[in-house]
């Protein structure tokens, strides 16, 4: 079945140190991976998406992703935490199905908490 | 360039009842989807729509439906609410359809929190 995981509920990281969110996934055919933050009471907000090309892609707000095929992971990924990002992190993929039957298929999640 | 606007954003319901959900997607954007989340089944997508046509739908009973206007507008509606219908109701657009795009970004609205007592 084409899915996609977010092995960790919850992510802890002091201010400051680099943070990492993880996704890997599994579809046929060559993934489409977009990574989402929603912040409390809010709507999901796009941070960034890897179609093709380079493995590394950069997004908002300093964020970026780190493509690894054999590894079919997609790791979020940001040098430096501030406490403002702290927030709830979904990776997606798209699936295609064929014809109109295309999904985007969302991770369960990832609690990210930034200690000051 | 205004973001995508839902309305309302909360709404409390008796089952039984039912309820539509606007949204208005951002100027320029054509395809519109509906996604129900929920803490224990997390993101759920319901269905897309695009030239006012339901073009892909998600494990849904029959009492989940929506339409889209000429402006793009969309509207979904929940007969005969249950308690499990209690959720955060996304609506997102794109450019285009998933179907002649898959790559393209969907960006999503804030919400409606709808609570079924």
């Amino acid at each position: 079945a084409q899915s996609v995981a977010q092995p960790e509920d919850q992510v802890n990281v002091a201010e400051g140190n680099p943070l990492t969110v993880k996704c890997t996934y599994s579809v046929s055919g060559n993934p489409y991976l977009f990574w989402y933050v929603q912040y409390p009471n809010r709507g999901l907000q796009f941070l960034l998406k890897y179609i093709t090309g380079d493995n590394l892609v950069k997004g908002s707000y300093g964020f970026e992703a780190e493509f690894n095929k054999s590894q079919t992971s997609f790791h979020l990924k940001k040098p430096s935490a501030l406490v403002s990002d702290s927030a709830l992190y979904f990776c997606a993929v798209r699936v295609l199905l064929g014809g109109a039957t295309n999904k985007l298929i969302f991770g369960t999640g990832t609690l990210l908490a930034v200690q000051p | 360039k205004a973001g995508v606007t839902q309305t309302p954003r909360y709404l409390i319901k008796t089952r039984g009842q039912q309820v539509t959900l606007s949204c208005s997607p951002i100027s320029g954007h054509r395809s519109v989807s509906w996604y129900q989340q929920t803490p224990g089944q997390g993101l759920q997508f319901l269905f897309e729509y695009f030239s006012e046509t339901q073009r892909n739908k998600g494990n849904f009973p029959g009492r989940f439906s929506g339409r889209q206007f000429s402006n793009s507008r969309s509207e979904m509606n929940v007969s005969t609410l249950e308690l499990g219908d209690s959720a955060l109701y996304l609506c997102a657009s794109s450019l285009e359809p998933s179907a002649l795009a898959p790559t393209d970004t969907q960006y999503f609205g804030p919400g409606t929190r709808l609570t079924v007592l």
